[in-house]
């Protein structure tokens, strides 16, 4: 089946830090892989995507490379600020009618 | 709009209880999807249309779930007599027709946190 699998657990780290998210997947064919974000009190939206293997998504500093051979997608950022404070969720998809699979998220928390 | 709309941001019901949660997707957008999240989990599929067709029901969890979308455009999602495992935040997302690299990109409401007493 399709599915993704993110690191447990909340991300708390100081500003200014490197940030790295794990998500690794499961899929049939070639589904395209993405990084959502969810901001306080806001809705889920696209930070960045990859639809193919080797395609690195970047946006906002963030970057995260299709990795066939390892079946990751893990999300980096060189230097965190405290507006990055989020949840965190990694995505495949499309597959079946069109649904995307997600991971259970992560919460990033940056300290000043 | 803009933006995926849903109302209401917050419901509150007894057990036993039927909630109607609206969904005013991005004007244009042929597919309308639902999903529920539940605290500290991802979202999860519950359903899919495109225009007016529910083409994918697979995800909703009983038939206490329904789902309807009449005109192709504002979508409601019904849970009857609502139990405490419904509690969970339900999200609504809509896409454009696909054109050129159908790349899945999904554009989400706020949701509409549902608790259950």
């Amino acid at each position: 089946g399709n599915s993704v699998t993110q690191m447990e657990g909340p991300v708390t780290l100081s500003e200014e830090a490197f940030l790295t998210i794990n998500c690794t997947y499961t899929a049939t064919g070639y589904p395209s892989l993405f990084w959502y974000v969810q901001y306080p009190g806001e809705g889920l939206q696209l930070l960045l995507k990859a639809t193919k293997a080797d395609d690195k998504g970047s946006n906002k500093g963030f970057e995260a490379t299709y990795r066939k051979e390892t079946t990751s997608f893990h999300l980096e950022k060189g230097s965190v600020q405290v507006s990055d404070s989020a949840v965190y969720f990694c995505a495949l998809g499309p597959y079946g009618n069109n649904r995307l699979a997600f991971g259970k998220g992560n919460q990033v928390v940056v300290i000043p | 709009g803009a933006g995926v709309s849903q109302s209401p941001r917050y419901k509150v019901a007894k057990r036993g209880q039927d909630v109607a949660l609206r969904c005013d997707p991005i004007s244009g957008h042929v597919s309308l999807f639902w999903y529920q999240q539940a605290l500290g989990q991802g979202p999860e599929f519950l359903t899919y249309f495109q225009n007016e067709a529910q083409l994918d029901k697979s995800g909703l969890p009983s038939d206490r779930f329904f789902a309807e979308r009449p005109e192709g455009s504002v979508s409601t999602l019904k849970i009857q007599r609502t139990q405490q495992e419904d509690s969970a935040v339900y999200l609504c997302a809509s896409r454009g027709a696909s054109g050129g690299t159908n790349t899945g990109e999904l554009f989400f409401g706020e949701g509409s946190r549902l608790t259950v007493l």
